[in-house]
């Protein structure tokens, strides 16, 4: 994998069920991965930077993990409400530039009452 | 403590015509970003500054898109002549500098060209 790729595109939950998606991302020289929220009209919202590989962060209902060995993370909402409807992006810092990030096109969740 | 501030929320223009927007970033942080997030894609970068200096443009459209950082604080991005495919949400973020350091987003330009 040369770029971030996340998946689904998009996903609909219903209110109180639980849900993951992905994020691919290179496994050669990792340094870490970022997660963010990003609502309708709002600023992107960070929710997690993660380095280790095993790492597990959680944040109110939002979960992830991270696998650097294989290039993947998780990000876990459990318990969907509607106000966890948003586009949650993960990046990744390209090694040609200090701090750059790269994106994935993020995968947007619509949770229905 | 007060988050990065961006203005205008939106802008609608007729293409050929210039803009520009303004970042304010959070007090303190050495590095500023300029990403645009066109419908569909992820936010790319467009200009990193640290302090009032230019660390990456590579992905600028240089012949027609500028950003300066004043005093090493507020940055503007500039367009001129624009293009259809400008329209985009334009972001600016700051951070401390490092791969593993939080980047804090303001709340985005919505720039449409028609």
């Amino acid at each position: 994998i040369l770029n971030v790729e996340q998946s689904p595109q998009s996903l609909h939950v219903q209110e109180g069920d639980s849900t993951n998606f992905t994020c691919s991302f290179p496994s050669s020289n990792f340094y870490a991965l970022h997660w963010y929220r990003w609502e309708t009209a709002k600023s992107p919202e960070a929710l997690f930077v993660m380095t280790l590989n095993g790492d597990e962060k959680k944040k109110g209902r939002i979960s992830a993990t991270l696998n650097t060995k294989e290039g993947y993370s998780y990000l876990y909402i459990k318990g969907s409400q509607p106000e966890d409807s948003a586009t949650y992006l993960c990046a990744f810092p390209a090694t040609d530039s200090w701090g750059k990030l790269q994106f994935g096109a993020g995968t947007q969740v619509v949770v229905t009452p | 403590e007060a988050g990065v501030a961006q203005s205008p929320r939106y802008k609608i223009i007729e293409k050929r015509q210039s803009v520009a927007f303004w970042c304010n970033p959070i007090s303190g942080h050495a590095t500023l970003y300029w990403y645009q997030q066109i419908l569909g894609q992820g936010p790319k970068l467009l200009i990193q500054f640290q302090n009032n200096g230019v660390v990456d443009d590579s992905q600028l459209p240089k012949d027609r898109f500028s950003a300066e950082r004043l005093k090493g604080v507020d940055s503007t991005l500039k367009i001129q002549p624009a293009k259809l495919e400008d329209s985009a949400v334009y972001l600016c973020a700051s951070s401390s500098g490092t791969f593993t350091d939080t980047q804090y987003f303001g709340p985005g330009t919505r720039l449409t060209v028609l």
